[in-house]
């Protein structure tokens, strides 16, 4: 079946270094990536989508990239910031162009001051 | 600009009871809609799917069920809750269209404790 994933154990890391997160999926050929931040208690909020033939996308101080032979999105906040801290969903599009997307369970980020 | 309202923000029930959960959307019109749950430390399971009013997917069999009864309202219900059925609620929208290239915009979920 189907399946993304996420690396489950928190990332801790101090203020100012660049976090990266990692996704990867299984079974499948995703045409897109999105990335999400989510704050306890809160919904979802859409931060950026790359498609498969794009390798990496910039919005600020985040960066996504799209390896489809790896079958993995890496994201990236450089020069990070305590109020950086919050949960990264990574989503993809499954088989057929159907608005449905499937997630990985979230990474939880902790940036230190 | 859209905005998407969900309520209640929590809510506690007695297992067995009934349950309305709802979720209206301002600012567009005919967006896909969706109901997923969050349970704790997990990802968002995909509960109900709608791409026009009266039109529901059901994405895993289950105690619940959802009805579209306008454009921009949907709704998740059951008639009588599980345990199981705790958990953090989410309703979300997308522009119609059914295409995966569009981002989801959600709302701030329902906190749902069964006893």
């Amino acid at each position: 079946s189907q399946k993304i994933e996420q690396n489950s154990e928190a990332l801790n890391i101090q203020e100012g270094k660049t976090a990266t997160l990692t996704c990867n999926y299984t079974n499948y050929s995703p045409a897109y990536l999105q990335w999400y931040r989510q704050d306890p208690g809160r919904g979802p909020v859409f931060l950026l989508l790359i498609r498969e033939n794009e390798k990496e996308k910039r919005k600020e101080r985040l960066k996504v990239t799209f390896d489809t032979t790896l079958k993995q999105s890496l994201f990236h906040i450089t020069a990070s910031q305590p109020a950086d801290s919050a949960t990264y969903l990574c989503a993809s599009s499954g088989s057929g162009n159907t608005g449905k997307l499937i997630f990985g369970q979230g990474t939880t980020l902790q940036v230190k001051p | 600009s859209q905005t998407i309202h969900q309520w209640p923000a929590t809510l506690v029930q007695p297992v067995g009871s009934p349950l309305s959960l709802e979720c209206t959307v301002e600012g567009t019109s005919n967006p896909n809609l969706y109901w997923y749950r969050q349970a704790a430390g997990r990802g968002l399971q995909l509960l109900f799917y709608s791409v026009g009013i009266g039109q529901i997917s059901s994405e895993v069999p289950q105690n619940l069920s959802a009805s579209r009864p306008q454009d921009r309202q949907f709704i998740l219900s059951s008639k009588k809750l599980l345990l199981s059925d705790s958990g953090f609620y989410l309703c979300a929208w997308s522009p119609p269209g059914g295409y995966s290239n569009q981002p989801q915009h959600f709302g701030d979920g329902t906190r749902l404790s069964i006893l």
